[in-house]
């Protein structure tokens, strides 16, 4: 059984700093999804990979298939940013068995 | 215009009743699922539809019924609610093709069962 672990749990940044969010998982995948859920509780799908590095506006997530690791960093972060971050591996295509990590509550302060 | 729609946002009911929620999307997705975000905010796989088929049930009391009448709908019936039964209740879909796999969710759907 595939366990996705998260850390950290928490953070609480001032706005301007580097962020990085840290996911590991426990047995071979085919992708693995960044989601973010809004305070108000909405998701959107950030980014899914399965090697290498994706860059969006000011999120940028890495993978390492061989440790089985995966960074979700953001520069320059803002308060609009404060949301949680949730790591998911998935073992087929698309979105069948997925596993997903407990998520990361980010605060950003002005 | 929403891509994935789900209704009602929020529900309270009483404990024994039987509800629905219904789950609509617009973006030509092959794929929906539900899932469910427990209290400590645990999001968990209950069922995936590919073109109307059920391909994935997760673990998931037989209270729980999925319905889906055509590739845009994937409604959630729950019969017997019970308090664990409590929880937030995202839709979303996919496709392969149109968008890569991407996840759309819809915006969830608060149930409380009192």
């Amino acid at each position: 059984k595939n366990e996705v672990e998260q850390s950290p749990q928490n953070l609480t940044a001032q706005e301007g700093e580097f962020i990085t969010i840290n996911c590991s998982y426990s047995v071979g995948i085919s992708a693995l999804h960044w989601l973010q859920q809004h305070p108000g509780g909405g998701i959107v799908s950030l980014f899914m990979l399965s090697s290498g590095k994706k860059k969006h506006g000011r999120l940028i997530a890495t993978i390492n298939i061989q440790e089985k690791h995966s960074s979700l960093h953001i520069t320059a972060s803002h308060p609009r940013d404060s949301a949680v971050y949730i790591c998911a591996s998935s073992g087929g295509g698309g979105y069948q068995k997925v596993t997903f990590g407990i998520g990361t509550k980010l605060q950003v302060i002005p | 215009d929403t891509a994935v729609s789900q209704t009602p946002k929020y529900l309270v009911t009483q404990m024994g009743n039987d509800k629905s929620i219904k789950c609509e999307q617009n973006l030509g997705h092959d794929t929906m699922y539900w899932y469910k975000q427990d209290s400590k905010k645990f999001l968990k796989i209950m069922f995936s539809y590919n073109n109307k088929e059920l391909i994935i049930n997760e673990t998931v009391p037989n209270r729980f019924s999925p319905k889906s009448p055509d590739k845009a709908h994937l409604n959630l019936h729950i019969n017997s609610l019970e308090l664990g039964d409590s929880a937030v209740y995202f839709c979303a879909s996919s496709h392969e093709k149109i968008s890569g796999n991407t996840i759309y969710f819809g915006e969830g759907s608060w149930l409380t069962v009192v």
